[in-house]
């Protein structure tokens, strides 16, 4: 069965930036079937796309986002990882990783990351 | 970029249907996936390419979609099945390929 853990600080300072990084196991992210994503979803607020990735490294953002996110993929660890820049508490929100067709099939449980000083 | 439009409430008695709307321009054009998320839990995939449903989802959650308009429909409502739901769609050819809806509050009576 898949399964993806985000991991990373609950935790960053104003203008700094959020770094999270999802672990798949129970499968191989170099699948060629696949792209892996990054979803967030602010309290009480709805879903929002942030990006996806293929194993190759190409790369979807959502271009609200774009200046601030990038996200990189390691095979090797069978990982993929999202960098968002210059947060401002805007950026408060649970952030899921998911593995995705067009739709997202399989996802984590989700991390809080609160910005705060 | 692409708009989705679901309305902020649904409610329903248990045994009814509900019906939750997903609008879109030309969303027939697209595939439409729909999401149940539970309070606390991460977001679950009911219903992806319009119509199809994920092994371990009730024959109860089905899909439609034509014209501006996607919808889920879900019969024989049962407590449980209070939750949000979101639609969503993925074009790869557009500037913003990943678009949700704002979310449904589905509330059994």
């Amino acid at each position: 069965q898949l399964q993806l853990q985000e991991s990373g600080p609950g935790l960053v300072k104003p203008s700094e930036t959020l770094s999270l990084t999802c672990t798949v196991s129970g499968g191989s992210i170099s699948s060629s079937s696949y792209y892996w994503g990054w979803i967030r979803q602010p309290p009480g607020k709805g879903l929002e796309w942030i990006g996806s990735i293929y194993y190759s490294g190409s790369t979807y953002y959502n271009p609200s986002l774009k200046s601030r996110v990038t996200i990189s993929v390691d095979t090797s660890k069978n990982q993929f990882s999202l960098k968002l820049s210059s947060v401002t508490a805007a950026d408060t929100a649970v952030y899921y990783c998911a593995r995705q067709e067009a739709h997202f099939d399989y996802w984590g449980q989700g991390t809080l990351v609160t910005v705060s000083s | 970029s692409y708009v989705l439009t679901q309305p902020p409430s649904v409610s329903v008695a248990p045994g009814q249907t509900a019906r939750i709307t997903c609008g879109g321009n030309n969303i027939g054009s697209k595939s439409v996936h729909w999401y149940q998320q539970k309070p606390g839990q991460a977001p679950v995939l009911v219903v992806y390419d319009d119509s199809d449903r994920p092994s371990g989802i009730p024959e109860r959650f089905s899909g439609s979609n034509s014209g501006n308009t996607a919808t889920l429909t879900i019969s024989r409502v049962e407590a449980g099945d209070e939750a949000d739901y979101y639609c969503q769609v993925w074009d790869s050819s557009s500037d913003h390929p990943g678009v949700f809806g704002g979310g449904t509050k589905l509330t059994v009576l």
